[in-house]
């Protein structure tokens, strides 16, 4: 069974609103978790890093008042794309680790976002 | 700097002709780990192999094999006798020891299609 666990697998938003995707460590603790970003026939872009009781890390030019990132519990990590708009329609998918080795990493499932 | 370069974009094969994905990587690090993983239209990533910098071992599990080679920094996929299912987008990822456990660098992928 899944190791990571992300909800909702797809979703349709209107533009203006906004929606937020979960990620789940399901066997294991997560200090940090990463979210990527995919754009079609594109490769997964590393979107920020989620650090378990403090804030995220953005990579450059990720807008961090767009996508807020929570990681409130060492099992949880939410994105939230506020104010949604087409462009931002995009594969959206998470990784976890349960050490930071590098040696083992699980992806979840991914969330497809469309913004109509 | 750390990258990753799939330099084919698209590959186009007959079933059960043999296909090489080639992945070459860039890295200062004497300590990472080389990843392939497999995209199906669904958007999973499926894991298929890690490879640690100590390792130079050729590996093969059925009809896949990989070839590591240090001294040209490349990460090759073989898949053996192709078959329809393997159709997919494959990325190569690197991760190095020091950075931040489970930060993976892609590649831009390559699309594979195997035709019947």
């Amino acid at each position: 069974g899944a190791v990571v666990s992300q909800h909702p697998s797809w979703v349709i938003c209107k533009s203006g609103t906004s929606v937020k995707i979960e990620c789940r460590s399901l066997d294991f603790q997560a200090t940090t978790m990463f979210w990527y970003r995919q754009f079609p026939k594109q490769s997964l872009m590393l979107m920020a890093t989620s650090n378990e009781g403090s804030k995220a890390t953005y990579e450059q030019g990720v807008e961090k008042d767009k996508f807020l990132i929570n990681h409130a519990s060492l099992t949880l990590s939410t994105l939230t794309v506020t104010s949604a708009h087409p462009e931002d329609s995009s594969f959206y998918i998470c990784s976890a680790a349960p050490d930071r080795s590098g040696n083992t990493i699980y992806f979840g499932e991914g969330s497809w976002l469309t913004v109509v | 700097a750390q990258k990753v370069t799939q330099a084919q974009t698209e590959i186009s094969v007959v079933e059960k002709e043999d296909v090489t994905l080639d992945c070459v990587y860039e890295t200062r690090d004497t300590t990472y780990y080389l990843f392939w993983y497999k995209q199906p239209p669904s958007g999973e990533l499926v894991f298929l192999i890690r490879r640690n910098s100590f390792d130079e071992q050729n590996e093969i599990s059925g009809r896949y094999s990989w070839n590591f080679q240090k001294s040209t920094s490349s990460f090759n996929f073989t898949i053996t006798a192709s078959q329809v299912v393997d159709s997919a987008v494959y990325f190569c990822a690197l991760i190095t020891y020091y950075n931040q456990g489970g930060k993976l660098i892609f590649g831009q992928g390559t699309e594979l299609s195997v035709k019947p």
